[in-house]
């Protein structure tokens, strides 16, 4: 059973746009939150994070928003740039434990 | 120079081979982990280790073992390779309190 889903294996955006990707969950032990981009032939790199008292994140051109009540979280990245064509990959993990459970991922294309 | 490195990059083998794949880190970080990815799966959990005299087994370790020779060094081995082995391997390093995983370039492994 998976713990954390990543619906929509691939989203295209058109260059200056906004790009939302998501993620929702099913352990409410979960209390913190990753997001990981990967290039092909590469390995993935660390993102941006939120931990669960906060509901926003923001790094630049990069916020995560974090629904509790839904277990949901979204990256939103603005305006979405050639660069960001890649997949996402969305993780998560328990206080317990520095375990992190991983989304199957989003691939992101970036629109001229 | 690269803080988290795995070598081979690629390897073609055939069934029934033993294998190894190396890891090597120069972050100073106590925890290392093994993950396969595969196509729609994203990354899972193979092994993972804390420090140098604590092992593992994580989600799919059946058919896999480990060895951390050194803080900075976990290799994992494939004792009898097979064909639904095929798959990109990542090593990857976690350290202190932190949740962030930092992941090595990556193995594409072929089993024929």
């Amino acid at each position: 059973d998976q713990q954390v889903k990543q619906n929509s294996p691939s989203l295209s955006v058109q260059e200056g746009r906004i790009s939302i990707l998501n993620c929702d969950y099913t352990n409410s032990m979960f209390d913190y939150f990753l997001w990981y981009k990967k290039y092909p032939a590469e390995g993935p790199t660390f993102l941006i994070s939120i931990s669960s008292i906060k509901d926003k994140n923001e790094d630049g051109r990069f916020t995560v928003f974090l629904n509790k009540s839904a277990k949901h979280l979204s990256l939103h990245i603005v305006p979405s740039q050639p660069g960001d064509s890649a997949v996402y990959f969305c993780a998560a993990s328990a206080a317990s434990n520095y375990q992190l459970i991983w989304g199957a991922g989003t691939k992101l294309i970036i629109k001229p | 120079d690269a803080d988290v490195t795995q070598t081979p990059r690629n390897r073609i083998t055939k069934t029934g081979k033993r294998i190894m794949l190396e890891c090597s880190q120069t972050k100073g970080h106590d925890r290392m982990y093994w993950y396969r990815q595969d196509p729609g799966l994203g990354l899972r959990l193979i092994y993972y280790s804390f420090d140098v005299k604590d092992i593992n087994k994580g989600e799919i370790s059946d058919g896999y073992s480990v060895s951390r020779q050194a803080q900075a060094k976990f290799s994992l081995s494939l004792e009898s390779a097979i064909p639904n082995q095929t798959a990109l391997y990542f090593c990857a390093t976690q350290g202190g309190m932190g949740y962030e995983q930092y992941f090595g370039p990556g193995t594409r492994l072929t089993v024929t």
